[in-house]
């Protein structure tokens, strides 16, 4: 059973554009809800994170929203640049840090 | 600080052969993840250590696959026989942290990876 479910897979932005990719989560355990930025032939590397306690969160171009009642979060990057295309995946956490990853998203921003 | 060590970064085998993948986690961390990256399935936990112990195996494939972790800065994961779907990127990452609720929010720090192609 897939527990958090992302989207959309791929995601073409401008350059200075807003790419926004969403999430959605199936189990009430989760209380931490990183964000993953993993770059070609390299492991994925923490972005940003939230806790549920919070609606909202922002480090620089980067913000997530989290609506709890909706078991939905999203993240934000504004003025996208090519340097951000990557592959960015959400996750759900819980205890002993066990995350439970997203399929991923493909983000392509042209110059 | 050399982050998470994996080696080999890549390995191809042939089917039926043994496979062993490394991982030294970051020193002082005290959680350790094994996760297999493929285009069809994503990001799969495979299983996790805490101070060593294995805390939660369930995501491992099968029979051919086991982990052991015999010390804080060492952990394999061993396939064998291989198979060709096996074929996948093996990540290793750590955590610092203690258990309890406070250590959720703690961030994983991946290796770099070991590409597996199992022909």
């Amino acid at each position: 059973q897939q527990q958090v479910k992302q989207s959309p897979q791929s995601l073409i932005v401008q350059k200075g554009g807003i790419s926004i990719i969403n999430c959605a989560y199936e189990n009430t355990a989760f209380d931490y809800f990183p964000w993953y930025q993993q770059f070609p032939g390299k492991g994925p590397a923490l972005l940003i994170a939230i806790r549920p306690d919070v609606s909202e969160k922002k480090e620089g171009r980067f913000t997530i929203s989290f609506n709890k009642s909706a078991k939905q979060f999203s993240l934000h990057i504004m003025d996208s640049q090519p340097g951000d295309s990557a592959t960015y995946f959400c996750a759900g956490g819980t205890s002993y840090g066990k995350l439970t990853f997203g399929q991923g998203t493909i983000l392509t921003v042209h110059p | 600080d050399a982050g998470v060590i994996q080696s080999p970064r890549h390995e191809v085998t042939e089917m039926g052969q043994e496979v062993t993948l490394r991982c030294k986690p970051i020193s002082g961390h005290n959680s350790l993840f094994w996760y297999r990256q493929t285009m069809m399935r994503g990001l799969e936990l495979l299983i996790y250590f805490n101070n060593n112990v294995p805390i939660d195996d369930s995501g491992m494939p099968e029979d051919r696959f086991s982990a052991k972790m015999p010390n804080a800065s060492f952990s394999t994961l061993k396939i064998q026989p291989s198979e060709p779907r096996d074929s996948a990127v093996y990540f290793c990452a750590s955590r610092p942290g203690t258990s309890g609720i406070q250590s959720s929010y703690n961030e994983q720090f991946f290796g770099p990876g070991t590409r597996l192609t199992v022909l």
